[in-house]
C-alpha cells in the first residue's frame, strides 16, 4: 500500500511565478491536510480538505494561496506570484474518514525555493 | 488557543545514553497526543501516540505517557543509537478530524 505521495519533491521558482504542489493521499483516505514548515520552525497548519470540499482554511494566507481536492486526482496547493518568504517545505498528510482517531500519515514534502 | 511547547535543542548525546525530550501542552477538552520523527530530507513519521490520560505510547524503544495532571507527554528512551539522530516533534490533536498542532521540534544528535 503506497504511502502519501507528493510531487515534485523540489521546486524552484522565481519571484512572481506560480507554484503548484501535488499530493496523492493514501489509498482509501479522503481527508487531506496541508502544512508548511519554515526553516527552524515546526509545522504550521494551512488547510484541511475532504473530497471537493474545503473544511478548514484558517491557516491559509488570505491572498495568493489556494487549495483544492477534486473528486478525481490529487490535492493541489497553488501559490500565485510567489515571494521569497514562501520558501519552505510543504507537507501533505492524509487520514481515513473513519479510522484510528486523528492518525495522519505524512508525505515526504515538497521543498519550494523562491529565487 | 491550544499549543505545544517542547524543549529547545539541539540535544547531543553519546550512544547508549538515556534520552528525555520534554513536551507540555495547553488544550481545552481531551486532545490526542503524538510524537513524530523527521529524518534529514524526509517527511514526518508517526513515532507513537496516546489518546487519553495515563495512556502510554511506545515504539522502537521510545515511550511517552499522557499525564493530564501535569499536561505533559515527555519522550524517553533508555539507550539511544546513532540512527536515532533526527528531529522530534510533539503534537496534539484537539479532536478527531482537526489539524495537528506542533511544537517547534527538538534536534537530537547521537554520536558513537
Amino acid at each position: 500500500n503506497a504511502g502519501v505521495m507528493q510531487n515534485p519533491r523540489h521546486l524552484v521558482r522565481r519571484r512572481g511565478q506560480e507554484a503548484r504542489l501535488r499530493c496523492s493521499p493514501m489509498k482509501g483516505h479522503s481527508h487531506v491536510y496541508w502544512y508548511r514548515q519554515l526553516p527552524e520552525e515546526g509545522l504550521k497548519f494551512m488547510v484541511y480538505l475532504q473530497k471537493e470540499n474545503i473544511i478548514d482554511e484558517s491557516g491559509m494566507p488570505k491572498e495568493r494561496f489556494s487549495a483544492e481536492f477534486p473528486k478525481e486526482g490529487p490535492s493541489i496547493l497553488r501559490i500565485q506570484q510567489v515571494v521569497r518568504g514562501d520558501s519552505a517545505a510543504y507537507f501533505c498528510a492524509s487520514s481515513l474518514e473513519f479510522g484510528a482517531k486523528d492518525e495522519q500519515f505524512f508525505g515526504p514534502g515538497t521543498r519550494l525555493t523562491v529565487l | 488557543g491550544d499549543s505545544v511547547t517542547q524543549m529547545e535543542g539541539p540535544v547531543t548525546l553519546s550512544e547508549e545514553a538515556f534520552l528525555t525530550i520534554n513536551c507540555t501542552y495547553t488544550a481545552t477538552g481531551y486532545p490526542s497526543l503524538f510524537w513524530y520523527v523527521q529524518y534529514p530530507g524526509e517527511g514526518l513519521q508517526l513515532l507513537l501516540k496516546a489518546t487519553k490520560a495515563d495512556d502510554k505510547g511506545s515504539n522502537k524503544g521510545f515511550e511517552a505517557t499522557y499525564r493530564k495532571e501535569t499536561t505533559s507527554f515527555h519522550l524517553e528512551k533508555g539507550s539511544v543509537q546513532v540512527s536515532d539522530s533526527a528531529v522530534y516533534f510533539c503534537a496534539l490533536s484537539p479532536a478527531a478530524g482537526t489539524a495537528l498542532i506542533f511544537g517547534k521540534g527538538t534536534t537530537l544528535s547521537v554520536s558513537s
